[in-house]
């Protein structure tokens, strides 16, 4: 079973730009996340999406956005691009999580963005 | 500021030693979950134990939960040097709307 898909795999990119991350979680997984990990900020939850729906927004600016279509792949756009938003970009997905006990997040390898 | 919080920050072991990682976090949890990252890549899923469980098994790993103590641990027994790593982890805390929760990670190095 292919696991969680992330595209491009490196990305560099100048201030002022924008950026567009892909993910496709595992076949059956409704739930996608996004992650980021910058150097020496650790791992930051940035946004859940469900059955297309933002469930949950992380402490970051709103140009950074993004969208969960149908076949629940997903996007991460950032927009106006900033030198602190280079870091690595993890995409994580789960089943549609039950109340109250949540599920096991299976995470990709990731999109490196290197901003200039 | 980060719910869970690793100890040791590094550690240096000889293979076939037991490696024993812990976390301490600060509200109540859903759930802990342990993943494992090799040189800034992606994450790695091990274990996820819920807040009524209190031990759970997988092969050469073992993870505790603490409630009471807000606190969790991972023990690799026999370790190898493909261990070498760094081990997150991450809570699930109540109300938190499917939002993990990093610690800063243990980065373990294991020695043949």
């Amino acid at each position: 079973e292919a696991g969680v898909t992330q595209s491009p795999t490196h990305l560099i990119k100048t201030r002022g730009q924008q950026a567009t991350l892909r993910c496709s979680p595992i076949s059956g997984h409704t739930s996608v996340y996004w992650y980021q990990q910058a150097l020496g900020l650790g791992l930051q939850f940035l946004l859940w999406y469900d059955e297309g729906e933002e469930r949950n927004r992380g402490n970051f600016p709103p140009r950074f956005s993004g969208r969960q279509f149908p076949n629940y792949s997903s996007e991460l756009n950032v927009n106006a691009l900033e030198l602190e938003d280079s870091a690595l970009y993890l995409c994580a997905s789960s089943l549609t999580t039950t109340s109250g006990g949540g599920n096991e997040q299976f995470f990709g390898p990731g999109t490196r963005l290197t901003v200039l | 500021s980060q719910q869970g919080e690793e100890d040791p920050q590094a550690l240096s072991i000889q293979e076939g030693e037991n490696a024993t990682m812990n976390c301490s976090y600060k509200t109540s949890i859903n759930n802990l979950q342990w993943y494992r990252q090799n040189s800034g890549r992606g994450l790695v899923h091990l274990i996820l134990i819920r807040s009524n469980e209190r031990e759970k098994h997988s092969g050469r790993l073992r993870v505790t939960l603490d409630t009471s103590k807000k606190s969790s641990s991972l023990l690799i027994t026999a370790s190898r040097a493909a261990d070498t790593a760094s081990y997150f982890c991450a809570t699930l805390f109540s109300g938190g709307y499917n939002k993990l929760i990093f610690g800063a990670g243990t980065r373990l190095a294991v020695h043949p």
